[in-house]
This record gives C-alpha cells, structure tokens and sequence, in this order.
C-alpha cells in the first residue's frame, strides 16, 4: 500500500513572498502520479499540479512548481509571489499507473498567505 | 463542459437514522466515480469507487454503502448513522482509462452532521 505524508501541518507566508510545501510518500511502484490539490474555505477541491514519475523535468503551472525527487520518494510545492487567494488546505495525492486513476490523499497542509 | 453535482450540501442527521447522499455528472460517459470522506481538519479517505453500473468497490469497511443505478449516479447510503459518519463528503469523477493519467475532479460535497 502507499502512504503520503505532508509534516506540516500550518504554514504562513508573507503576500507576495514564496514558500514550498512538503510530501514524502512510499512506494514500491516505478510508475505512478503525483497531484497537487488545493482546498480553499469553499471546500472546493482544485488541482494545481501533476506530474508523471517517468518524467525527470518538474512540472510547473504558472506561479505554481514542484520539486520531483524520485530517489529520495519527495514531491514538493513551491509557490512564488503568493497571493491572498492562495489560502487553502493544500492535498499533496498519489495514484498508481493504471489502477483504477484512485488517489491516496496526505494529511494537508494549511496555507495561510498573509497580507 | 463536465461538470459534477452533489446534494444536499448541507445535512443534519440523528443519529440511527438513513442516509442518502447524491452524485451526479453531466458531460461525459462511462465515468469512473469515487466517494471520499474528510474529517474536520484532514486529508481524504477513499470510501468506494466504480468503474461501472452496479459496480461498487469498498475501501473502508463500515456502515456506509454505495450504489450506481445509472451511468452518471453515485449514491452513497446507510441505513443508520453513527456519530463516528459525521464528516464532509466529497464525490469525484475521472475519465475511464486502461492507460494514462487522468486526474480526478471533485464536487462541491456534502456537510454531514450526526446528533
């Protein structure tokens, strides 16, 4: 089975700053994906990111980019020039390739963006 | 455009009595379908997930069950509710695929209060 882990729990950052989001997870799996959800206070689940664990570049999506460590198992989120709508609990997620496109959820991470 | 409905969005419930909760999706066919629960505060439980009309698979055995009569309806049901099934539900959908990465996409969930 596999496990994500998000260790921490709160994190703050300044507006307009950057901060990066941690995710470890277990695998014995070669192929698989990795997501990054947002979960705003509408509860809303959003994806901001993916990445396929064959591809070496990280992925990025506007202020949005990841840290894709395969040998170290670590998958984090940078986000830069942050903005008061990036508050939200932040998911990082696991799915195996080819089995059924189900997620494995971490914890979360609370992001709070102060102005 | 797909999109994903879930009602009510707000449930307060007694504890022993039914549930039914409903997910439906518009703009696609053959979805694969999902229902997670999410305690106060933390990540996703997968629940049940299908692939199919009357094809239910569960994750986490309990006093939940789900049901797919139709291609695009999901219900997720209980015949009497504990204290312990009071959370925030949230329904998703992803295109079927053997092959590929196809990311989930979530509804706007259900607020579940057991008195």
């Amino acid at each position: 089975a596999q496990t994500v882990t998000q260790s921490q729990p709160e994190m703050s950052v300044q507006e307009a700053e950057t901060v990066t989001l941690s995710c470890t997870y277990d695998t014995s799996e070669s192929n698989y994906y990795l997501f990054w959800y947002k979960q705003p206070p509408s509860r809303q689940m959003i994806l901001v990111i993916r990445q396929e664990a064959y591809k070496q570049q990280n992925a990025t999506e506007n202020r949005f980019s990841v840290n894709f460590q395969k040998a170290a198992k670590s998958f984090s989120l940078k986000i830069s020039d942050s903005q008061l709508g990036d508050t939200a609990m932040y998911f990082c997620a696991f799915m195996r390739y080819n089995a059924g496109n189900m997620l494995t959820f971490g914890g979360g991470t609370r992001l709070m963006v102060k102005p | 455009s797909q999109t994903i409905h879930q009602w009510p969005a707000t449930l307060v419930q007694p504890v022993g009595s039914p549930l039914s909760l409903e997910c439906t999706v518009e703009g696609t066919s053959n979805p694969n379908l999902y229902w997670y629960r999410q305690a106060a505060g933390r990540g996703l439980q997968l629940l049940f997930y299908s692939v199919g009309i009357g094809q239910i698979s569960s994750e986490v055995p309990q006093n939940l069950s789900a049901s797919r009569p139709q291609d695009r309806q999901f219900i997720l049901s209980s015949k009497k509710l504990l204290l312990s099934d009071s959370g925030f539900y949230l329904c998703a959908w992803s295109v079927r695929g053997g092959r590929g990465i196809y990311e989930q996409y979530f509804g706007p969930g259900t607020r579940l209060t057991v008195t």
